[in-house]
């Protein structure tokens, strides 16, 4: 039962530096979602996809960007990295919001420096 | 737009000890709501799901209401032990294509 997948676990950036969070589910869901989560500010939405090929903004994209080729993968691209980007990302699916659980992969720690 | 509030930001209670954490949203007009539960450097695992139509769900010693005219959810667990000691956060997901999150209850059970 691996569920949601996140890689890396941790990683330390430098300013302006590039890279991908992987996500990957097993569990055949349309809907993923990348959230990141900072001390005191809880949970905000970056992006998510409603079904492969389809993805669109949250609350909080500007310096990032996603694609959805497949059900299962959902990477999130860190693009020219900030001191801002510094934060715990957490990648999550569902069957369907309206009546189901949300299920979260263990989350990827970014450090840009 | 949304906003999710959960009072207090932590407790802490003795080994033994019933208690209730809170939830509070500003739009009643949601599909669901969820409590999760978050240990220390991990992510959430879903505790109890509510549905709109529904007002009461519960799991072993965890019982979670829900009000939604009011815009209120509590989260009610029993016999409280060392092993509970997490962060509890609560979720709603309402029309407008999201969830909506509180910034979480950080509950401390002594021995």
């Amino acid at each position: 039962n691996a569920g949601v997948t996140q890689t890396p676990k941790f990683r330390i950036l430098k300013i302006g530096q590039s890279m991908t969070l992987q996500c990957t589910q097993d569990m055949n869901h349309n809907y993923m979602y990348w959230y990141r989560q900072d001390p005191g500010m809880g949970l905000k939405l970056i992006y998510y996809s409603v079904g492969a090929g389809i993805t669109d903004k949250g609350e909080v994209p500007n310096g990032y960007n996603v694609s959805r080729s497949t059900t299962e993968d959902f990477p999130l691209r860190l693009e020219l990295a900030a001191p801002s980007q510094t934060s715990v990302y957490f990648c999550a699916s569902s069957r369907n919001p309206n009546t189901g659980e949300l299920f979260f992969g263990e989350g990827s720690r970014l450090t840009v420096l | 737009k949304q906003e999710v509030t959960q009072i207090p930001a932590a407790l802490s209670v003795p080994e033994g000890e019933n208690l209730v954490l809170n939830c509070s949203f500003t739009d009643s007009a949601i599909y669901n709501l969820q409590w999760f539960r978050q240990d220390p450097g991990k992510g959430l695992t879903s505790l109890l799901l509510i549905q709109s139509s529904q007002r009461e769900q519960t799991s072993g010693r965890l019982n979670a209401s829900l009000d939604k005219s009011s815009g209120r959810s509590t989260l009610y667990i029993a016999a409280s032990q060392p092993g509970d000691s997490a962060t509890y956060l609560c979720a709603v997901w309402d029309t407008g294509n999201q969830f909506y999150f509180g910034t979480g209850t950080s509950l401390t059970v002594i021995p």
